[in-house]
Formats: C-alpha cells, structure tokens, sequence
C-alpha cells in the first residue's frame, strides 16, 4: 500500500456548499496530480503540481483550485459544488527524475445533491 | 481525445485462463505502464515497459510493447478470481513532463 491519503472517503453535500478534499502523502514526493473518473471510466487530470507552490491545471477543465503550501499536503477545494461536480476524485504522487510511476490514494466519491 | 484506448471494455474468464488486454496510443512516448483498480479504490501501479524495451515479465504478468504499431498488450497468467479488476494503460509522453494518459480501461472477471 502507497503512503498516501485522501479524506474524506464518501461525502454527500448540497449544491452551493464549499468544500476541500484532502490529499497527503509521506514519502516526500515532490509531484502531485488530482484525476477525476467517473464509475468504468478513464481517470482526466484535472491539477497537477510539480513542487511547493508549483500548480498547474490539467488536461480536463475543472471549476476546482488547489494548493501546494507543503511538499505532503495537496488540497482540491470547490468553491460551490454542483452536481455535474459528482465523481471520484484520485490523488497520486511521484518522485522527480524518475520515469513516472504513480503512486494513488484510495479516492473520494463526491456526490453533489 | 484519450490518448489511450484499451481493448477489449470488458473481458470475462474463468480461472487458470489467461487473459489478455490490449492498449493503443497515438503519440509518442518514453515509457508505458499499467495498473490496476479494484471496484471503488485508488490504482496500483503494476509494471512499466520503457520506449525502447520490447517486452517485460512480472510474475505472472507479462508485457509487451511496439512502438511501431503504438501498441501494447498485457498478459495475465493462469488468472485468479482475485486479478477481478480493471486494468489501465497509461502513456508517459515524450512532452508531457512525467504527466500521464490514461486508457479508459479493462474491466477483467475472472470467475472460480
């Protein structure tokens, strides 16, 4: 199993609400990536950041903002959730200079009301 | 568009068969890897197959890769009702900076 965290595991909140969805990992990883897959399909990347105060937006355009303030600590936050927001949300890390390999968390299932 | 696309979506077999999953991908790239997702959680990286590699084994897994064709199959040995999952390529591209392409997956039933 992969050092690496996401809280909380289910959330079911009503549209306008804000929220943040936490990802931590321990293995000092100095590159982290938020995917969002919908049930049987594939995983878009939505941010990814490549160190501290490093953040990029992805490949799918996404409402959500994250920070990078802390090498192990990447949040996604939704300033006003909607339905069309209800996914499974995946956080992985990987280390620099190496070919890639990506290590996930075990994901938050969002459902927006 | 995916990068990715994964054949077959789905794939049922029993126990002791093999199983095979292919992966096709439109650009180039330094490496390829697959991993693997039970229903609900996160995904494991299993094996990565570099650009300039042809084939690689692990364990029962065994992997191969054509850059000529821009494809790559994944073996699953005298399967497991325990390998029951979904299975995802996903390419490393020569320009994306260590960001990764997903396939949209095989889900793989394995029964006992």
């Amino acid at each position: 199993e992969a050092d690496i965290y996401q809280t909380p595991r289910y959330l079911v909140i009503g549209t306008g609400k804000k929220i943040t969805l936490e990802c931590s990992q321990t293995m000092g990883h100095d590159k982290m990536y938020w995917y969002q897959q919908d049930p049987g399909m594939e995983l878009h990347l939505i941010h990814y950041s490549y160190g501290v105060n490093s953040t990029e937006k992805g490949d799918l355009s996404s409402e959500s903002t994250v920070s990078r303030i802390r090498t192990e600590h990447f949040p996604l936050t939704l300033e006003s959730a909607r339905p069309s927001h209800t996914s499974q949300y995946l956080c992985a890390s990987s280390l620099s200079g190496t070919s890639g390999e990506q290590y996930f968390g075990p994901g938050t299932r969002l459902t927006v009301t | 568009s995916q990068q990715g696309e994964e054949d077959p979506q789905a794939l049922s077999i029993q126990e002791g068969e093999n199983a095979t999953m292919n992966c096709s991908y439109k650009t180039s790239i330094n490496n390829l890897q697959w991993y693997r997702q039970n229903s609900g959680r996160g995904l494991v990286h299993l094996i990565l197959i570099r650009s300039n590699e042809r084939e690689k084994h692990s364990g029962r897994l065994r992997v191969t890769l054509d850059t000529s064709k821009k494809s790559s199959s994944l073996l699953i040995t005298a399967s497991r009702a325990a390998d029951t999952a979904s299975y995802f390529c996903a390419t490393d591209g020569e320009t994306s900076g260590s960001r990764l392409t997903f396939g949209e997956g095989t889900q793989l039933t394995v029964n006992p």
